[in-house]
């Protein structure tokens, strides 16, 4: 079946301008999880949504970054007045349920370039 | 909180031989452990998880990893290794029980040489 799926694959934008980046899940999978992966690190936890509401946002690192999930399938991470400190790779992932057995499959990921 | 840390950011080595990566892991509850694979210009790809159970787990491509509760470590071997597993390799630790996020670590680059 189809696997996580999101777009663009890459997006440059310039400072201060916005950007919208798109995250299609597994069909049926409840949970949805945005990751930040910057150069030569790990996988920084965002945002994590079960259905359409956001069970913990703890990880956006400020009021620039919003993500929605408003059918409680496809999610869209919105990034206003970008900065070049936001440039990473932005992963999705989506789990059957959110529990700690169900493990996340991820997507390729969008490549995000602030210049 | 958990945390999770792979010293070795890169380990080289030749094909055919073993190899180990080190994961050790923080948490003051119980935990699920997982082990990811991360090739060039894709996404993670679970290579496998301990939930319960035997100590000793088994994944895709011929790895598999050992959970010690004691020196709170699950590090990832292949007895022989491929120039196809060149990748990069992700440990997480998730608490158990409920909805909790998945912590990762930094991530060691497997250089295989042949």
């Amino acid at each position: 079946g189809a696997g996580v799926s999101q777009t663009p694959s890459n997006k440059v934008t310039e400072k201060g301008k916005y950007v919208e980046l798109r995250c299609d899940p597994i069909s049926g999978h409840t949970a949805l999880y945005w990751y930040r992966q910057s150069l030569g690190q790990g996988p920084e936890f965002l945002i994590y949504f079960q259905g359409t509401g956001a069970a913990d946002d703890s990880g956006l690192p400020n009021d620039r970054f919003f993500a929605v999930r408003p059918e409680g399938s496809v999610s869209t991470l919105k990034i206003q007045r970008t900065e070049r400190g936001d440039s990473a790779v932005y992963l999705c992932a989506s789990s059957l349920s959110g529990t700690g057995n169900s493990p996340l499959h991820f997507g390729n990921g969008t490549r995000l370039t602030v210049t | 909180a958990q945390s999770v840390t792979q010293l070795d950011s890169q380990v080289p080595v030749f094909e055919e031989a073993p190899v180990e990566l080190r994961c050790n892991y923080s948490s003051s509850v119980s935990v699920y452990l997982f082990w990811y694979v991360q090739y060039p210009n894709q996404g993670l790809q679970l290579l496998l998880k301990y939930l319960s159970g035997s100590t000793l787990v088994k994944g895709i491509n011929g790895f598999e990893a050992e959970f010690n509760k004691s020196q709170t470590s699950f590090h990832l071997r292949k007895p022989s290794v491929h120039i196809s597993d060149t990748a990069e390799y992700f440990c997480a630790v998730r608490r158990s029980g409920g909805s909790y996020i998945p912590t990762f670590g930094r991530g060691t680059s497997l250089i295989v040489h042949p």
